[in-house]
């Protein structure tokens, strides 16, 4: 499948915005998505964008997509101890192709 | 019923084992999906079943030996694993191959011994 590249570690303090960051290589990606993962945990749906939008708002989560730049970033506002996890980007591709995980950010909220 | 369930949660394993992980859905969903995830890593594809035919195989070894007995099951048989074959093993299901809408399973929590 296509590279999903993502910044490996972020670390905030409780009650900032965290901003992860994903580029991708398929400009035909039809979705993008981000799934939080806690650990020891399955994968969490948290939201998905369709690739004919800029932008997507979902209560504390935001989602920008630069389709020019292949550039996906999650905003989630006032960040809180138990939004600390794996936050993967995924993408599906034109053609049938399957879901393609990026390498995963692991967020650390400082108390 | 919105859900993929898979069985076992959790399944230790010796190396001389046969066992089988099945993953089940019920919500007319015609791909299935195989995916193997290590520990702090994404979850990698392995095997995607269409219509309850093998359209993928990402050069899985043969110790691993998916089956589709009908359009809500899906299996995975495996046969003398390698402890580096420890994972969570996930299930998932789209409309079709590709299409909007994924549904996982929770994984199950393989450990070869």
């Amino acid at each position: 499948g296509e590279d999903v590249e993502q910044s490996l570690f972020l670390s905030v303090r409780e009650g900032d915005s965290s901003v992860i960051n994903c580029t991708y290589t398929d400009s035909s990606s039809t979705y993008l998505y981000w799934y939080k993962q806690e650990p020891g945990a399955g994968l969490q749906l948290l939201t998905y964008i369709f690739s004919n939008m800029d932008m997507k708002q979902d209560q504390r989560l935001t989602v920008l997509l630069n389709k020019k730049d292949k550039h996906l970033s999650l905003r989630i506002a006032d960040t809180q101890t138990g939004d600390s996890a794996i936050y993967f980007c995924a993408e599906i591709g034109a053609g049938n192709t399957p879901l393609v995980f990026g390498k995963g950010t692991r967020l650390s909220v400082i108390a | 019923d919105t859900e993929v369930t898979q069985t076992p949660k959790h399944l230790v394993m010796g190396m001389t084992n046969k066992k089988s992980l099945k993953c089940e859905q019920h919500m007319g969903h015609r791909a299935m999906y195989w995916y193997k995830q290590k520990a702090k890593k994404p979850p990698e594809l392995m095997f995607v079943y269409s219509y309850e035919k093998l359209s993928i195989n990402e050069s899985v070894p043969s110790r691993f030996s998916p089956e589709c007995p009908n359009s809500s099951l899906l299996n995975l048989h495996l046969h003398a694993l390698q402890p580096e074959d420890s994972a969570l093993y996930l299930c998932a299901s789209s409309q079709v191959t590709g299409s909007h809408g994924y549904t996982f399973g929770s994984g199950t929590r393989l450990t070869v011994v």
